[in-house]
């Protein structure tokens, strides 16, 4: 059973507007969180993260939001740009799992000029 | 800039071949890791390393095995490969909690 779940396995947005990418997650002691991002032909890079004692981490144009009570994250991007378009992974780990990751299934996001 | 490098970027191999998957990286991290990317399933954690010679089975570790001989490099071996090991690798290597390096990948195809 997978404990981080992303639902939307694509999303089309028009640049300009805002893209907003979910992530649900089952397992409780989970309490840090990160987003990455990953174009065709090359690996994830590290985009943004957020600690279980914040609920929202801002970086530019990206904005993790975390809400503890409903297990759920989500990645807002405004505005949205053409280059933004690539496939987004949420991942969760626990301080009592060393340094464990545990990924979701991905949401492959498109902007469209 | 941390670099993480991967040997192939694309594999082709037949059923039952030993295959090798090669990884450096040259930050000095204690922490590597072999995972294994599918659609839909995203990373799915093979084996990860904390140190030299040491390794530890990770979500999906049937049908492979790791070598890590010295801090730098992380190898990935394919004992006897089959179809459903068809995928995209991905090395990565990490300092701290949660922070990894990828690689850029290797697309293993396996007829």
């Amino acid at each position: 059973d997978q404990q981080v779940k992303q639902n939307s396995p694509s999303l089309s947005v028009q640049e300009g507007r805002i893209s907003i990418l979910n992530c649900d997650y089952t397992n409780s002691m989970f309490d840090y969180f990160l987003w990455y991002k990953k174009y065709p032909a090359e690996g994830p890079t590290f985009l943004i993260s957020i600690s279980s004692i914040k609920d929202k981490n801002e970086d530019g144009r990206f904005t993790v939001f975390l809400n503890k009570s409903a297990k759920h994250l989500s990645l807002h991007i405004v505005p949205s740009q053409p280059g933004d378009s690539a496939v987004y992974f949420c991942a969760a780990s626990a301080t009592n799992a060393g340094n464990m990751l545990t990924f979701g299934g991905g949401t492959r996001l498109m902007v469209k000029p | 800039d941390v670099k993480v490098t991967q040997s192939s970027r694309y594999l082709v191999k037949r059923t039952g071949e030993k295959v090798f998957l090669e990884c450096v990286q040259d930050m000095d991290h204690e922490n590597m890791f072999w995972y294994r990317q599918d659609p839909g399933l995203g990373l799915r954690l093979i084996y990860f390393s904390y140190d030299v010679k040491m390794k530890e089975k990770g979500d999906i570790p049937e049908g492979y095995s790791v070598s890590r001989e010295k801090k730098e490099r992380f190898s990935l071996i394919l004992e006897s490969a089959s179809t459903n090991q068809t995928s995209m690798y991905l090395c990565a290597s990490s300092p701290t909690r949660g922070t990894r390096f990828f690689g850029s990948g290797t697309q293993l195809s396996v007829l």
